[in-house]
């Protein structure tokens, strides 16, 4: 299965600014996936980066608050703009088990703090 | 009504019990269905695939039942180290992906 990494693993940022979030994957994949998780909620789904053309977002989420980038098919970021409270979550990237019926894989996260 | 519905817990039970979780979903488009475990602060991790006709793995079995459109984990003898929050997954053949909002098992001596 792929392995993910993504950093930066944690920060704590000030309101009004921007992180960057990346996720690097030891194999060419096509689709890579982006989640937000709230304290004590389950995974929603931001977008899916494809190489070569914008990201798909979900119904919530907008690419000039959330905007992806997917140079190759190993490396993805998501930045988070001008972060509020609200922001604060933990944000995951993933990539299908070779396809849709193996499930996901995910990185170890980023766990957000904007203050 | 939530897409993806599961047992609300938390489930406390002692080590070596049964216990099994539910999870109900509402798109009957749903193709893949699978449980993911998630540690406290940790990404989630796929725990298995749910096939149509169930399947097993050691001390965790799966189930699928379309008709009534809910998925099951089922695990046996737990230890301490099962004690994590299950997460329901249902995929469409779109491709979406939907997460249940989880349930919290404890297996406590």
């Amino acid at each position: 299965s792929a392995v993910i990494s993504q950093k930066p693993s944690r920060d704590i940022c000030q309101r009004g600014t921007s992180l960057t979030i990346q996720c690097q994957v030891d194999s060419q994949v096509t689709m890579m996936f982006w989640y937000r998780q709230q304290p004590g909620q389950s995974l929603t789904l931001i977008a899916t980066a494809n190489q070569g053309s914008e990201a798909t977002y979900e119904s919530g989420f907008v690419i000039d608050k959330f905007p992806i980038s997917r140079p190759n098919l190993t490396f993805s970021t998501l930045t988070v703009s001008n972060m509020s409270p609200e922001d604060s979550s933990i944000y995951l990237c993933s990539v299908e088990l070779r396809d849709l019926n193996y499930g996901y894989t995910f990185g170890s996260g980023t766990r957000l703090t904007v203050v | 009504r939530k897409e993806v519905e599961q047992d609300p817990g938390p489930f406390n039970v002692p080590e070596g019990a049964t216990v099994a979780f539910n999870c109900t979903y509402s798109n009957s488009a749903s193709q893949s269905f699978f449980w993911y475990r998630q540690d406290c602060r940790k990404e989630p991790k796929l725990l298995m695939s749910v096939y149509s006709s169930g399947n097993e793995d050691g001390r965790f079995t799966a189930q699928l039942n379309r008709a009534s459109q809910y998925i099951s984990l089922l695990i046996r003898d737990s230890k301490l180290s099962d004690s994590a929050t299950y997460l329901c997954v249902v995929n469409t053949n779109a491709g979406k992906s939907t997460f249940g909002d989880g349930t919290t098992l404890t297996v406590k001596p």
